[in-house]
């Protein structure tokens, strides 16, 4: 069945980068595209960026500078990378499978950026 | 970038009682999405397409809407639909969220 699963620390220091994988499960990483949206606590939903089925990727304006999305197919692995964090970058951070709608979500990762 | 306005922010329903929340777009859009969010878990594609309900929701549920407007409808409002549920584009770029609409139960 298809699954997602994002893993990645629950703390980061203030100006660090945050590093955090989506392992997919019952589908292929060059059928489907890989979607990232965070949700800071007690916020709505923000989306930062996403890994084309082709390989190729697109960002949110908010965090072009900031932000990279790569993956490694033969481990159905993506990856995101944020660096300079601040405080306001605490948030829950999940992966979804995106072919229209985002039709399926991991658990998210929480992630608290420290001072 | 394509702006979604969702309202309410917040309601409470009785049981049995009809429910609509809407979204707006600040251009015309093609199909609109809704998810629907319980407390601390991962969003749920819940209608698809405008108004294609997702696997495993119940026929209580309703989608409508064209071009900027559109409107998710609980026709009888039950305890378990109490949650937050959120709009979204995904056809123009960036795809954008509503800042969705917390239902609670009266």
């Amino acid at each position: 069945q298809v699954q997602l699963t994002e893993t990645g620390p629950d703390l980061v220091q203030l100006t660090q980068t945050l590093s955090i994988t989506c392992t997919v499960s019952g589908f292929s990483l060059t059928s489907y595209n890989i979607q990232w949206v965070r949700q800071p606590p007690g916020k709505g939903l923000e989306w930062m960026g996403a890994m084309w089925s082709g390989g190729g990727t697109a960002y949110n304006s908010a965090f072009t500078s900031r932000l990279r999305i790569s993956r490694d197919t033969s481990k159905s692995q993506v990856f995101l990378k944020m660096n300079s964090l601040q405080t306001d970058d605490s948030a829950k951070y999940f992966c979804a499978r995106h072919w229209g709608p985002f039709d399926y979500w991991g658990q998210g990762v929480v992630v608290t950026v420290s001072s | 970038e394509i702006v979604l306005t969702q309202s309410p922010t917040t309601m409470a329903a009785s049981p049995g009682e009809k429910v609509t929340i809407t979204c707006r777009a600040s251009s015309s859009i093609h199909f609109m999405y809704w998810y629907q969010q319980m407390s601390d878990a991962s969003p749920k594609l819940w209608i698809h397409d405008t108004s294609k309900l997702a696997s495993g929701v119940p026929d209580r549920f309703s989608g409508s809407g064209s071009g900027t407007s559109y409107s998710l409808t609980i026709n009888t409002m039950e305890a378990e639909d109490a949650a937050t549920y959120y709009c979204q584009q995904c056809c123009n770029n960036p795809p954008t969220f509503g800042s969705g609409t917390k239902l609670e139960i009266k």
